[in-house]
């Protein structure tokens, strides 16, 4: 299986901050990797998918991009409803894999 | 509108089985692929397989290999997923996901089924 290693678990950050999470693929998987958002007591929420297209409805201050094997989600400046924890997940294989999640907290 | 709505939450005793049951509405039920996933207790997502709606084709993970069955029924639009020999470590959340026709990516999620195993 291709494993997901995102970094780092958790963080602190104010409102107004840049954040950046990065997963790093086990082999490449050819920009097929999306980004999701949970919120306590929720179902996951898909916010970027094939790296940095946005899914509709999702607000620009969320970006994705890619070097290599290391893909990266960017919240540009964070706000209050932004604090959750997120995940990636490549969906180069049928055996789809998850990254283990970061969560972003209140500084 | 589009959704999916999963069954009420279940016990089990270990070496029992479950079925979780995802009822889709409001799309065409055969043109999207589903997805389970699992979430123990303050962990992250793991995923346990996929179906073809229409054609019932299913992949697994390895390690539920033996022990979970994915079905549907394009009657009603529901996809099941049945885990056996539950043992205290498959006590977790479990979803059903919708991969998206376009994108790959799951874009729509049941709401969670909880399943605790406990003697």
């Amino acid at each position: 299986d291709i494993q997901m290693t995102q970094s780092p678990s958790s963080l602190s950050a104010s409102v107004g901050d840049r954040v950046t999470i990065t997963c790093r693929a086990s082999q490449g998987i050819s920009n097929s990797l999306a980004w999701y958002q949970q919120k306590p007591g929720k179902a996951p929420k898909l916010l970027l998918y094939a790296t940095s297209r946005l899914e509709s409805g999702v607000p620009s201050r969320f970006s994705g991009s890619d070097s290599g094997t290391d893909y990266t989600l960017t919240i540009s400046s964070l706000q209050p409803e932004d604090f959750a924890t997120y995940y990636c997940q490549q969906y180069y294989s049928n055996f789809r894999t998850f990254g283990q999640g970061t969560k972003v907290e209140i500084k | 509108q589009v959704q999916l709505v999963q069954s009420g939450a279940e016990v089990k005793k270990p070496g029992a089985s479950v079925k979780v049951s995802c009822k889709a509405s409001g799309y065409t039920f055969t043109r999207y692929f589903m997805h389970w996933v699992r979430q123990a207790p303050g962990q992250g997502l793991e995923w346990m397989g996929i179906i073809t709606p229409n054609t019932r084709s299913t992949t697994y993970a390895q390690r539920f290999q033996g022990r979970v069955t994915m079905t549907s029924d394009t009657s009603t639009s529901t996809v099941y997923m049945e885990l056996s020999s539950l043992r205290s470590e498959d006590t977790a959340v479990y979803y059903c996901a919708r991969e998206g026709a376009n994108t790959r990516a799951f874009d729509m999620w049941g709401q969670g089924t909880m399943v605790t195993v406990s003697s």
